[in-house]
């Protein structure tokens, strides 16, 4: 079956530009999770949703990160006012039990 | 709060050899743990998982790990590798509080395998 998509693939934008990341989770799985890659920091968890709502946005750095679920299914990631730190590879996962499944992820550079 | 350490952030050997790619946790809470690949320019794919019972576990593509709890180690284990094998390895624990689900992870080691 159909795994966890995202897009874009890869974004360029500029500095102090607003931007939004999708991820469309593999159909029925009701937790979906965001993390981030980069070389500094590594993967580090940024916010959790069950069904709609996000029981757990811990992760988010700051306030310019904003994240959406809606019908339990697709979820959008902004980010406001993008800074040349929010370079990363974004990563979307969902999962139904213990076992997290990971989509191929968006490369953000902010020039 | 928990942590995950990676021991080796590269690990380079030659085709057919055996490899071990350390991992060590530190949680004050019972943990899942988990190994993930990840190739070039791809997410991360599950290689491996240990919940509970025997802690000799195997996965896909040959792998095994070992969970040691008086160590508090989870190393990844094969005994033969392939070119195919070179990736980067994430180690991660799962906290069971919080009912969160969240994965920490450790820094990656890279596998190299050289013909």
């Amino acid at each position: 079956g159909a795994g966890v998509s995202q897009s874009p693939s890869n974004k360029v934008t500029e500095k102090g530009k607003d931007v939004e990341l999708r991820c469309d989770p593999i159909s029925g799985h009701t937790a979906l999770y965001w993390y981030r890659q980069s070389l500094g920091q590594g993967l580090e968890f940024l916010i959790y949703f069950q069904g709609n709502s996000a029981p757990d946005k811990s992760g988010l750095p700051s306030d310019r990160f904003s994240a959406e679920r809606t019908g339990g299914s697709v979820s959008t990631l902004t980010i406001q006012r993008t800074q040349q730190e929010d370079s990363a590879v974004y990563l979307c996962a969902s999962s139904m039990l213990d076992t997290q499944y990971f989509g191929p992820g968006t490369r953000l550079t902010v020039l | 709060a928990q942590s995950v350490t990676q021991l080796d952030s590269q690990v380079p050997v030659f085709e057919e050899a055996p490899v071990e790619l350390r991992c060590n946790y530190s949680s004050s809470v019972s943990v899942y743990l988990f190994w993930y690949v990840q190739y070039p320019n791809q997410g991360l794919q599950l290689l491996l998982k240990y919940l509970s019972g025997s802690t000799l576990v195997k996965g896909i593509n040959g792998f095994e790990a070992e969970f040691n709890k008086s160590q508090t180690s989870f190393h990844l284990r094969k005994p033969s590798v392939h070119i195919s094998d070179t990736a980067e390895y994430f180690c991660a624990v799962m906290p069971l509080s919080g009912n969160t689900g969240k994965l920490i992870f450790g820094q990656g080691t890279t596998l190299q395998v050289k013909p």
